[in-house]
């Protein structure tokens, strides 16, 4: 089945540095994948998506882009703040997930320290 | 942008207590819902997709006789614990998706802010 695996946490950096968190999947078929962020005490927030291969995300200084050949949807930002502090979940959509439901990584918690 | 709000934002009960979490989708119209749970440092764990006008699909593992939910509309989902125990406190997310585009799986889902539920 359709699986989703992210790089285990915690991130910790220092304000402005640069972020990666890797993310790749298993899909039978060519899923959407989204990135979602959660702060501490909330639901989920979207926070960018993807729909077909080659597809580039982008919101709020972060991107992910839609890689079919590594099968991967990694997630970046050129600078981190302190405020970015969440984690950070990785999911994957597909008409072939029963009931339409998402697929989740396991989440990254980032801890940006001023 | 697309708004669920879920209510309340924490419960806090004896056990034996019946507690009812309400997820409602305030612009748009939603057909299935979504419940999780979560446990502390942990990812979601999907309980059951709510289907408006008929019986929800619930996860392996999961008690229907447990956690009751009801989608009586488009915009309305509800989620009951009864009799809730101490092992049912933790954090409950409900999601939903948007219609508009025949809400397909390329839709993404709108998150309440979650009910965290403590059983005493």
């Amino acid at each position: 089945g359709n699986s989703v695996t992210q790089m285990e946490g915690p991130v910790t950096l220092s304000e402005e540095a640069f972020l990666t968190i890797n993310c790749t999947y298993t899909a039978t078929e060519y899923p959407s994948l989204f990135w979602y962020v959660q702060y501490p005490g909330e639901g989920l927030q979207l926070l960018l998506k993807a729909t077909k291969a080659d597809d580039k995300g982008s919101n709020k200084g972060f991107e992910a882009t839609y890689r079919k050949e590594t099968t991967s949807f990694h997630l970046e930002k050129g600078s981190v703040q302190v405020s970015d502090s969440a984690v950070y979940f990785c999911a994957l959509g597909s008409h072939y997930n029963q009931g339409g439901k998402l697929i989740f990584g396991q989440g990254t918690e980032l801890s940006v320290k001023p | 942008g697309a708004v669920v709000s879920q209510h309340p934002s924490r419960v806090i009960c004896k056990s034996g207590t019946s507690v009812k979490i309400e997820c409602r989708s305030l612009d748009f119209q939603a057909t299935t819902m979504f419940w999780y749970r979560q446990f502390p440092k942990q990812s979601l764990m999907l309980m059951a997709t709510s289907n408006e006008g008929s019986k929800a699909t619930y996860e392996q593992g999961v008690e229907k006789d447990k956690f009751l939910i009801n989608h009586a509309s488009l915009t309305l989902s509800t989620l009951t614990v009864t009799s809730a125990h101490p092992e049912d406190s933790s954090f409950y997310i409900c999601s939903a998706r948007d219609q508009e585009g025949g809400g397909s799986y390329n839709q993404p889902q709108h998150f309440g802010d979650g009910t965290r539920l403590s059983i005493l």
